[in-house]
Order: C-alpha cells, then structure tokens, then sequence
C-alpha cells in the first residue's frame, strides 16, 4: 500500500527527444503526486507536482499525466537537454500518509 | 520558491565524535520536518519526522540514541549523529513541509567518518 513503483530505472535520450518516466501507486488515499529532480551531491528539488481533479499539469518543457483509475502517473520532459541529465524522483502523499518516494530514474541526455 | 537551508554541506569526522547538521526553513514556518538518508544511487530513505515542540517520530531500524532529533522553533530542526562509525557515513537530506503539503528539502550533508 505505501510502495510507489517507477520505471525505467535509467534511461538514455538524444537531446531534443522526449523522456518519459513512469510510476504507479497503491494507496487511494494518496492526493499529492510530485516530481523531484537530483543532481549528484545536492538535494531534491522539485520540479512539477499534480493533485487527482486534474489529468494533466504542464510547466515549461515538463509535462505531468495522471491517470487516477489506473492510478499511474507519468513526468514527459519534451526537447530534452544534457543540462537535464539527472535522477528523477516520483512521490505520492495524502491521507495521513507521509512523502512515499520512487526508487528514482537515472535520465542521461547525450549532446 | 520556498528554500530549506541544510548546514554543513560537508562534514568530515573520526570515529566516535558526535556531528550536528542544521536544518532552516528560510522564508516559511514548517511545523514538520523530516530526516533522510540516502546512499549511493538509492532513493530517500525516511529517518525521522519532527513536529515543533515534540519528540520525533523515528521510522522503524533508526537508532533514536544515535540519531537524535530536536526540532526547537518552526524555522530549525537539527539532527545530531552521536559517537558516529564509518558505517553512519553517508548523505542526510532534511525537508520541511511547507503550506499545501508541499515539501521542500535541503541540499543536503555528505557525512564522512574515519
């Protein structure tokens, strides 16, 4: 119930391609879907988060999906670049529930 | 955006000695904060969370003795790693939870221990 899965583990895009990062959860009482994104030796920052009375939130070049009966939810990056070379990391919160977090995506953008 | 300041980035110490990391909500008021760990290509490993004013709440295997945890006014938690071993070395990420359940974290402290 408090496990959030995602995928891919690591990923390789060509800069201007698109990276998709997925994940999917358990728990219903969950109503917090955030993004984080890590660079070696610093901490999470986050990046974009959705709540479930929305489908789709999108902020610049990211693009969050939320597809609640499936309860799946997925971060696009479009015109990917090498400065977003980073770890990805999904999470989910709500209902008591404190911040349960993916294992993290390892996204690499070759120039 | 909301910012955390997490103080030592780095912090180098012999085995034994207890180290203190800073944890300060700069610009809002976090009646929560929390304490990670992570290692190397791993995601956030929850230690602790802190509520102002009371004792922390330490996720099942963390050594409360070792880890100890004051979260003393809305804007400061600190997280002290007593009589540390290399096996404590590692990176520690605090976070506050700032209005609308957002959470924000700090950049973290990279701990090594001789």
């Amino acid at each position: 119930q408090q496990q959030v899965k995602q995928s891919p583990q690591s990923l390789i895009v060509q800069k201007g391609g698109i990276s998709i990062i997925n994940c999917a959860y358990e728990n219903t009482a969950f109503d917090y879907f955030p993004w984080y994104q890590q660079f070696p030796g610093k901490g999470p920052a986050l990046l974009i988060a959705i709540r479930p009375d929305v489908s789709e939130k999108k902020e610049g070049r990211f693009t969050i999906s939320f597809n609640k009966s499936a309860k799946q939810f997925s971060l696009h990056i479009m015109d990917s670049q090498p400065g977003d070379s980073a770890t990805y990391f999904c999470a989910a919160s709500g209902g008591g529930q404190n911040f349960v977090f993916g294992p993290g995506t390892r996204l690499s953008v070759l120039p | 955006g909301a910012v955390v300041s997490q103080h030592p980035s780095r912090v180098i110490c012999k085995s034994g000695t207890s180290v203190k990391i800073e944890c300060r909500s700069l610009d809002f008021q976090a009646t929560t904060m929390f304490w990670y760990r992570q290692f190397p290509k791993q995601s956030l490993m929850l230690m602790a969370t802190s509520n102002e004013g009371s004792k922390a709440t330490y996720e099942q295997g963390v050594e409360k003795d070792k880890f100890l945890i004051n979260h003393a006014s809305l804007t400061l938690s600190t997280l002290t790693v007593t009589s540390a071993h290399p096996e404590d070395s590692s990176f520690y990420i605090c976070s506050a939870r700032g209005g609308g359940g957002r959470q924000y974290f700090g950049a973290g402290t990279r701990l090594s221990v001789l």
